[in-house]
This record gives C-alpha cells, structure tokens and sequence, in this order.
C-alpha cells in the first residue's frame, strides 16, 4: 500500500497568513494527488485534485503543486472559513488512501 | 445538482451486521463509480473500497475483506455498503462519494454521513 504522509500534523495560524501543508508518497504517484477540507461533523470537500487542477467553486486562494512523491498545498491568504482539517488522497493505485490529516487552527 | 443522500444513523450489538445506503441524483447514475470511506471518532479518513457501477466490479480494503460487500441498484440509483462481524472498533461515520472521473480516484461529491455505534 502507499503511505501518505502530511506535515505539519496541526498549524496555527492567523487570518491574512500564507499557510503550507506537504504531503509525502511513500512511492511515486505522478500527478494523482487530491486535497480535501473537511470541518467538524461535516463531509470531507473536494479542493484540489490532479495534484494542482482546482476544483470548481474552490476560491483561487488555495493552489496545490507538486508531482512524484511530494505535493504541496498552500492557502495564500487565510481567511476565517479555511480553519479546518485537510487531508491529501493519492488516486494512483488501489487501495487508496489518505494522509492522516492536518488542522488549521 | 448532485446529491448523495445516505440512510440514518444506526445502533449495533458486536457480531451483527450493518447495511447503509446512498441514494444518487442529479447525475447518470452508471457512468461513475461510488467509494465508501469511514471515519472513527475523532480521527482521519479510512478508504473503504470502491464499486464500478456500470458493470459491479468492486476493490475492497484488505483488513476488510470477507466482511464488506459493496452493491448498487441502477433502478432505484442506490448503492450499498454492508459490514458483517461487527467490531467496536468499527464504529465511525461511514461516507459514500462519488468518483470525480470514473475509476475511483478522486471524490468530487460526499454523502451527508451515516454513524454507525457498534456496542453491547
């Protein structure tokens, strides 16, 4: 199985900040990386997929990059809405699976 | 506008089983797959399995196998998660999402959610 790892596993930051969160494959999974948010009792949201593709409806402030086995997602200008939990996905091979989540707080 | 609505929350004793649904609209029902993805209290997403639509073919999780089995029904755009031999640890939020291209890599739209408590 690959192993996805994210770091920080919590940040804490203040509205207006540029936030970075990475995620690491434990094997290379080109560009088949997706991004999530998810809020408390609340289903996870799409954000990014295709590693840098946005998703539609998701505002320009977020942007994801990368390719192989390191991706990056980065919210340029935290707003009071983004405080939440993200989570990146690889979509490259069965079984999938997500990293283990990092909270904006 | 797609919409994923899942079946309501449910109270289990160990050993039973649990059988969620999750009624599709807004979009052709067969031209993507569903995924089911659960979540324990208080912790990240597990990936369950995924199940082609179109002609049923399934990938399950492996620590699941023999306990899972995903269906749909294209007549009533539903699909199906049941878990058999239910554990506390299998206590969590169980989510359906749909596929955002048609082979199950990525989730444009969840389900609202179904807990499943499994207690004696």
């Amino acid at each position: 199985d690959i192993q996805m790892t994210q770091s920080p596993s919590s940040v804490s930051a203040s509205v207006g900040d540029r936030v970075t969160i990475t995620c690491r494959a434990s094997q290379g999974i080109s560009n088949w990386l997706a991004w999530y948010q998810q809020k408390p009792g609340k289903a996870p949201k799409l954000l990014i997929y295709a590693a840098s593709s946005l998703q539609s409806g998701v505002p320009s402030r977020f942007s994801g990059s990368g390719s192989g086995t390191d991706f990056t997602l980065t919210i340029s200008s935290l707003q009071t809405e983004d405080f939440a939990t993200y989570y990146c996905q690889q979509g490259d091979s069965f079984p999938r699976t997500f990293g283990q989540g990092t909270k904006v707080e | 506008q797609v919409q994923l609505v899942q079946s309501g929350a449910e109270m289990k004793k160990p050993g039973a089983s649990v059988k969620v649904s999750c009624k599709a609209s807004g979009y052709t029902f067969s031209t993507y797959g569903i995924s089911w993805v659960r979540q324990a209290p208080g912790q990240g997403l597990e990936w369950m399995g995924w199940i082609n639509v179109y002609n049923g073919n399934t990938n399950y999780a492996q620590k699941l196998q023999g306990r899972l089995t995903m269906t749909t029904d294209t007549s009533t755009r539903t699909a199906y998660m049941e878990l058999r031999s239910l554990r506390s640890d299998d206590t969590a939020v169980y989510y359906c999402a749909k596929d955002y291209y048609g082979s199950g890599s990525y989730y444009s739209h969840w389900g609202q959610g179904t807990l499943v408590t499994v207690s004696s």
